[in-house]
Formats: C-alpha cells, sequence, structure tokens
C-alpha cells in the first residue's frame, strides 16, 4: 500500500460525457502527478501540481484539467470524453525535494463506450 | 531528456540472480537513474535510484557504469513476486515527472 488513493476504481461512462477522478496523496506530500496508461501510449506523464500550484505539464489534452485543493488532494477532470481516452490513470505523489520518488496510488480504470 | 534503451522482455529462473540491462547514452552529468516496476495490475513502484556510485536497497542493486552510459537493476533472488515491468528513468535532479519507456518485461519461472 503506498498510502495514495484514487477514487473511483473503475468508471464507465459515454462519449461527450465529463468525469472527475479524484486521488489523495500520502500524509505529507505537497506534490501531485497524474499520468495515462493507454495501450498504445503506455504510461505517459499529464501534469504535476506541487502545494496547490501547476508545476508542470506534459501531454495533457486541452479537454483535461487538474486542480489540487488546499487540503491537498488533487482532481483530474476529463471532458468531451472520447473512445481514445479510454485508460488507466494513476495519480503519484512525492515530498519536495532533490530525490523526487514517487508514490502511485492504483488507479482508476476508465472506460469510455 | 535522455533516451533509455531495455529489453522488451526477460526470464529468469526462480531464486536465480536477475540483471536488468539499460542503456542512456545521452545521459546528462546531473541526471539521476530511477529504476521503478509495475506488478500486473498496480500502479509503478518505486525501486532504486543512483548517480555515479553503485547503489544497494532491500529490493535490488543497481550498478552504474563509469561513464554512465549504462546501468544494470540486479535483483539477487528472483521471486514469482518479482515478475513485472522494469522502467529505468533517467531524471534530472528536482525534475517533476517521469518519462517512461517501454521497459523490460520480466518473466520469473518457478
Amino acid at each position: 500500500d503506498s498510502g495514495v488513493t484514487q477514487t473511483p476504481k473503475h468508471l464507465i461512462t459515454a462519449t461527450g460525457q465529463r468525469v472527475t477522478l479524484r486521488c489523495s496523496p500520502r500524509s505529507g506530500d505537497l506534490s501531485v502527478y497524474w499520468y495515462q496508461q493507454s495501450l498504445d501510449q503506455g504510461l505517459q506523464f499529464l501534469i504535476q501540481y506541487y502545494n496547490g500550484e501547476e508545476r508542470a505539464k506534459g501531454n495533457i489534452l486541452e479537454r483535461f484539467s487538474a486542480q489540487q485543493f488546499p487540503d491537498l488532494h488533487s482532481e483530474l477532470n476529463l471532458s468531451s470524453l472520447e473512445l481514445g481516452d479510454s485508460a488507466l490513470y494513476f495519480c503519484a505523489s512525492s515530498l519536495a525535494g532533490k530525490y523526487n520518488e514517487q508514490f502511485f496510488g492504483p488507479g482508476t480504470r476508465l472506460t469510455v463506450l | 531528456d535522455a533516451k533509455t534503451t531495455q529489453p522488451n522482455s526477460m526470464e529468469s529462473n526462480e531464486e536465480e540472480p536477475v540483471h536488468l540491462p539499460c542503456n542512456h547514452s545521452t545521459i546528462s552529468g546531473t541526471d539521476y537513474i530511477h529504476w521503478y516496476r509495475q506488478l500486473p495490475s498496480q500502479g509503478p513502484e518505486y525501486v532504486i535510484h543512483g548517480l555515479t556510485s553503485n547503489v544497494n536497497n532491500r529490493m535490488a542493486s543497481l550498478a552504474i557504469a563509469e561513464d554512465r552510459k549504462s546501468s544494470t537493476l540486479i535483483l539477487h533472488r528472483a521471486t514469482l513476486r518479482d515478475a513485472a515491468v522494469y522502467y529505468c528513468i533517467p531524471l534530472q535532479t528536482g525534475a517533476n515527472n517521469l518519462f517512461f519507456g517501454t521497459g523490460t518485461r520480466l518473466t520469473v519461472i518457478p
């Protein structure tokens, strides 16, 4: 158990819909990262937040957005969903610091029908 | 970001040592070499990291070539639980995100 929790575990929705994925980081971790894992693209970094502020952006689509709240939990919002958005979405957290070890949650499996 | 080359797959017998290689010839002098693994149906898991010296922890050892263009993750006695995809990731100090390549899928044979 990494200490990172993600909800829901599974999500099934239709094209065009909007969903919100939630992540609670390990106690004390200030950074939250979101990753997408699909069969054709592998594991890809989407976005990072540090203490409520966006810190880095990766291959995140404009239809996707995220935020980190004062209690440090984070949400990833996916809108206008397409079939290709079906994937595993992982959240990770880390302490601020030079070694940047990340602890990953169990993931949310999103299926878009 | 430095590019990495890892074998797509490797096999090992249970309780035998496993050496997982990684080439990262474009690594910069300040990039740490991180290894993560992903067990089936789980999120990635940190294994070990190092800069120049060989490193050991309870999970594995990391041997880094003198020119830092390659490294080898060593599992001293493979168990069935070590069956996973192993990712080698060069990372700048303080860098914010992990770029996962295709990794090496390790199969452990009982």
